[in-house]
């Protein structure tokens, strides 16, 4: 059970913009940074957006994350067919001393 | 560059026992914290386990504490995980990841990681 909430799948169509939401609550994400992970099928997770919302280096502009309160929120504009995969959030929690992902949303590009 | 190669996943029995082991380099491993992060077949990712370079406290999800130990030997760059008491729901795929430090859930960069099967 996830105390990270994510929606468990969502779509758009190429060049569409499409955002993925994160809830959780003051221990977490309102009180640490917001990680997102991008899960491509067949492989290994992979850091997309750190520290709420900086890109690692190597990872496309048209990716970008926010928060805002307790909620985080990762946004893909331009989408493309390469980025169908699956995005989980994550964040240290105060209260549990854990680490939380969400459950994982599926991206499917129609 | 970095590099993290898991082994040491198999299929045990439940209740039984089994180490993971995990070779980094490309960095300098003493200085970063090093964890497991473990995802059952169709499901979400879950943190297991965090441990810091030199003498520091480990960290644990709730789920495996008392059952799992996290070590390293950072003089050969290796993690390692003990699992003792293994139950079903253990059964996961487990990477090795570089974390961004104590009380942190930056991991970058993934191992391939090492499937771990607990049935009888």
């Amino acid at each position: 059970q996830s105390v990270l909430t994510q929606p468990p799948s969502a779509s758009g169509t190429p060049g569409q913009r499409v955002i993925i939401s994160c809830s959780g609550s003051t221990s977490n994400i309102g009180s640490n940074y917001v990680y997102w992970y991008q899960q491509l099928p067949g492989s290994a997770p992979k850091l997309l957006i750190s520290m709420n919302n900086q890109r690692p280096s190597g990872v496309p502009d048209r990716f970008s994350g926010s928060r805002s309160g307790t909620s985080a929120s990762l946004a893909i504009s331009g989408l493309q067919s390469e980025d169908e995969a699956d995005y989980s959030c994550a964040a240290w929690d105060d209260s549990l001393d854990d680490v939380l992902f969400g459950g994982g949303t599926r991206l499917t590009v129609l | 560059e970095v590099q993290l190669l898991e082994s040491g996943g198999n299929l045990v029995q439940p209740g039984g026992s089994l180490r993971l082991s995990c070779v980094a380099s490309g960095f300098t491993f003493s200085n970063y914290v090093m964890g497991w992060v473990r995802q059952a077949p169709g499901r979400g990712l879950e943190w297991v386990s965090s441990l810091g370079g030199g003498p520091s406290s480990p960290y644990y999800a709730r789920s495996v504490k008392g059952r799992f130990t996290i070590s390293r030997d950072d003089s050969d760059n290796t993690l390692h995980l003990q699992m003792n008491s293994l139950r079903a729901d253990d059964t996961a795929r487990y990477y090795c990841v570089k974390v961004g430090g104590t009380r942190n859930a930056r991991f970058d960069p993934w191992g391939q990681g090492t499937l771990v099967t607990v049935s009888s």
